[in-house]
């Protein structure tokens, strides 16, 4: 099946700084997916997007859709204490989602 | 508009004992489900999805199985629990495409 690799695997940053994450796969997706997992809950979508090239931002949150198609990353901007969680990628093709194994953020304040 | 929800929010059960965890759907209809579980925090593992009524499919072969008795009920059940089913497992719900899964808040179940 298909693969995503999502880096880094863990953050540690001090509150104010940007965070970035991506991830990248062999295989094409026609639609990524981020997502954000408070501790102890289930995860919630941020951001999806659906055209290769695609720049689209949420609030602090900005995530691009790869040209090829074969990756995305996500930016968050002047991070705060709850922005502490772990971030997951998500693509999507042939009617089958495959997540990255997600990125722990830690904020110091 | 649609919600999702799964009980028990906890669970401790001894090593041997049965299991059944519920997740039901609210405001659609032949929705796509799912149970994943998550170990430490970390990735989340796909165990099960169904397309519907009755039909289950498996992604990893395990002492689990799947339900789904009514269009937007899902069922996670054991006849007996194992030391390493400890874990987080989340339900979610889509109407495929490429409009992401809908999760639903865990069930942070430990066997003792």
């Amino acid at each position: 099946g298909q693969q995503l690799n999502q880096s880094p695997q863990s953050m540690f940053i001090q509150e104010g700084e940007d965070v970035s994450m991506n991830c990248t796969s062999s295989s094409i997706f026609n639609t990524w997916l981020w997502y954000k997992q408070d501790p102890g809950e289930g995860p919630v979508l941020l951001i999806a997007l659906y055209k290769a090239g695609e720049l689209t931002s949420n609030g602090r949150l900005t995530a691009q859709f790869g040209i090829t198609r074969k990756d995305s990353f996500l930016n968050i901007s002047a991070s705060i204490p709850s922005d502490v969680g772990i971030y997951f990628c998500a693509g999507h093709f042939d009617a089958q989602l495959t997540f990255g194994k997600g990125t722990k953020l830690s904020v110091i304040p | 508009s649609q919600t999702i929800h799964q009980w028990p929010a906890t669970l401790v059960q001894p090593v041997g004992s049965p299991l059944s965890l519920e997740c039901t759907v609210e405001g659609t209809s032949n929705p796509n489900l799912y149970w994943y579980r998550q170990a430490a925090g970390r990735g989340l593992q796909l165990l099960f999805y169904s397309v519907g009524i009755g039909q289950i499919s498996s992604e990893v072969p395990q002492n689990l199985s799947a339900s789904r008795p009514q269009d937007r009920q899902f069922i996670l059940s054991s006849k007996k629990l194992l030391l390493s089913d400890s874990g987080f497992y989340l339900c979610a719900w889509s109407h495929g495409g490429g409009y992401g899964y809908t999760f639903g808040s865990g069930t942070r179940l430990t066997v003792v």
